[in-house]
């Protein structure tokens, strides 16, 4: 059956470090794959999307990286900030259906 | 521009009533679907529509229905409310429709429902 696992519920990570998410996914064939950023109380935020021809994408201090071989993405924040702190999701299309499915997300806290 | 609006923000049921969820967009968007979100088991498709008058079921289509007459309102009703449908709702919108391409979701704020 096809399932996305981000890696570790909660982690926690002193400011200015760099924090590594990591989105795992088996019998997906995905041609992209999408990372969001959800706060408590508020429903998700677009971040970023990669493509499976793309190694690697960035936005300010957000880096994502996909490999198709590993079925895997992983996504840095650099020079990390409390402002940071955030539940990051990733999500991705099943199959040639357009519709998003998401992993269950990991907590990510940024102590100052 | 207010983006994707859900209500109500908040909602208590009993057992076997039924009620809706109201979403609406202002951007146009043809795609919009619904979520519910469930600590430890992440966002599941409850429904989606690729533009007006086309539905079709997600992950956890049961208890729920449907409907898209226009292109800005997405109604989700809950036919004989249940205490497993406690959870938080989410609508989600984007512009690629029926046509190809990557489909990036704008959210709304999000409904919390319970059900006793």
């Amino acid at each position: 059956s096809q399932k996305i696992e981000q890696n570790s519920e909660a982690l926690n990570i002193q400011e200015g470090k760099t924090a590594t998410l990591t989105c795992n996914y088996t019998n997906y064939s995905p041609a992209y794959l999408q990372w969001y950023r959800q706060d408590p109380g508020r429903g998700p935020v677009f971040l970023l999307l990669i493509r499976e021809n793309e190694k690697e994408k960035r936005k300010e201090r957000l880096k994502v990286t996909f490999d198709t071989t590993l079925k895997q993405s992983l996504f840095h924040v650099t020079a990390s900030q409390p402002a940071d702190s955030a539940t990051y999701l990733c999500a991705l299309p099943p199959g040639s259906a357009r519709q998003l499915t998401f992993g269950s997300g990991t907590q990510l806290t940024v102590l100052p | 521009n207010a983006g994707v609006t859900q209500t109500p923000k908040f909602q208590v049921l009993k057992t076997g009533q039924s009620m809706t969820l109201q979403c609406a967009q202002d951007m146009n968007h043809e795609y919009m679907s619904w979520y519910r979100q469930d600590p430890g088991m992440g966002l599941r498709l409850i429904h989606y529509s690729v533009g007006a008058g086309i539905t079709d079921q997600g992950e956890v289509p049961n208890g729920y229905n449907v409907s898209r007459s226009t292109t800005e309102d997405f109604p989700l009703r809950l036919l004989s409310a249940a205490p497993s449908q406690t959870s938080v709702y989410f609508c989600a919108s984007s512009s690629t429709g029926r046509s190809s391409g990557a489909n990036v979701l704008t959210f709304g704020a999000g409904s919390r429902l319970t059900v006793l």
